[in-house]
């Protein structure tokens, strides 16, 4: 069963340093997502690709955060510098997206865990 | 402003017990419900989507329910195992262009031997 790959799984890094996570969506997959979670609150919307393009960054820190996704498939989220507050789950997410259907069945990655000292 | 609100914030429960997740929203225009199981340090993963016209939705053990009138939502587990100890996740999508989804902070939810 095709799956959504994301690298590292665990990431330590010290505050000021940069860092950056990768997702490879399912293929076919037109959407792509990146989430922030922290322990014990639900995912929170940081990005929203579809293929190639930014649809939804509203909530992304655009002072610290960047993401891309150049040739429509895998992305990179980037972190620069990394702040204490940034400690979190970073949840990657495609879905296949069907105009006219409102089923946007999203896949979840296994996340990378963050920390920063 | 669209919410999604789930309880209780966690639970504990012994194995073989039955046990019911519930979920409110305001989100509107409403699209789907979906229900998510996040085992600690993984991605969450579907348990059941429902749309506005689907009262309830079963998988396995796992059976969720929708008023569309209320806005409630329910997600009831029948004869726990150890395995069912995990993070459960209500996401509701708008029906707006794109499909924006808002997802509740989840139950955590404990099975004992």
């Amino acid at each position: 069963e095709a799956e959504v790959a994301q690298s590292p799984r665990y990431k330590i890094t010290e505050k000021s340093q940069a860092v950056a996570f990768w997702c490879d969506p399912i293929s076919g997959h037109a959407t792509l997502y990146w989430y922030r979670q922290i322990l014990g609150q639900g995912p929170e919307l940081l990005v929203q690709f579809q293929d190639e393009s930014v649809v939804d960054d509203s909530q992304l820190p655009k002072d610290r955060f960047s993401a891309e996704r150049l040739k429509g498939v895998d992305s990179t989220l980037k972190i620069q510098p990394a702040e204490l507050g940034d400690s979190a789950m970073y949840l990657c997410a495609s879905s296949l997206n069907i105009a006219g259907q409102g089923h946007y069945e999203q896949y979840f990655g296994p996340g990378t865990r963050l920390t920063v000292t | 402003k669209n919410q999604v609100e789930q309880s209780p914030q966690s639970l504990i429960i012994l194995e073989g017990k039955n046990c019911t997740l519930q979920c409110n929203y305001t989100v509107s225009p409403f699209s789907n419900l979906r229900w998510y199981k996040q085992d600690t340090g993984r991605g969450p993963v579907s348990l059941t989507i429902m749309t506005f016209s689907e009262n309830t939705k079963s998988n396995g053990r796992y059976t969720a329910t929708l008023d569309a009138d209320t806005k409630q939502s329910s997600l009831h587990i029948t004869a726990s195992q150890l395995s069912d100890s995990a993070s459960y996740i209500c996401v509701v999508s708008e029906k707006t262009g794109g499909f924006k989804t808002i997802f509740g902070a989840g139950t955590r939810l404990f099975v004992k031997a």
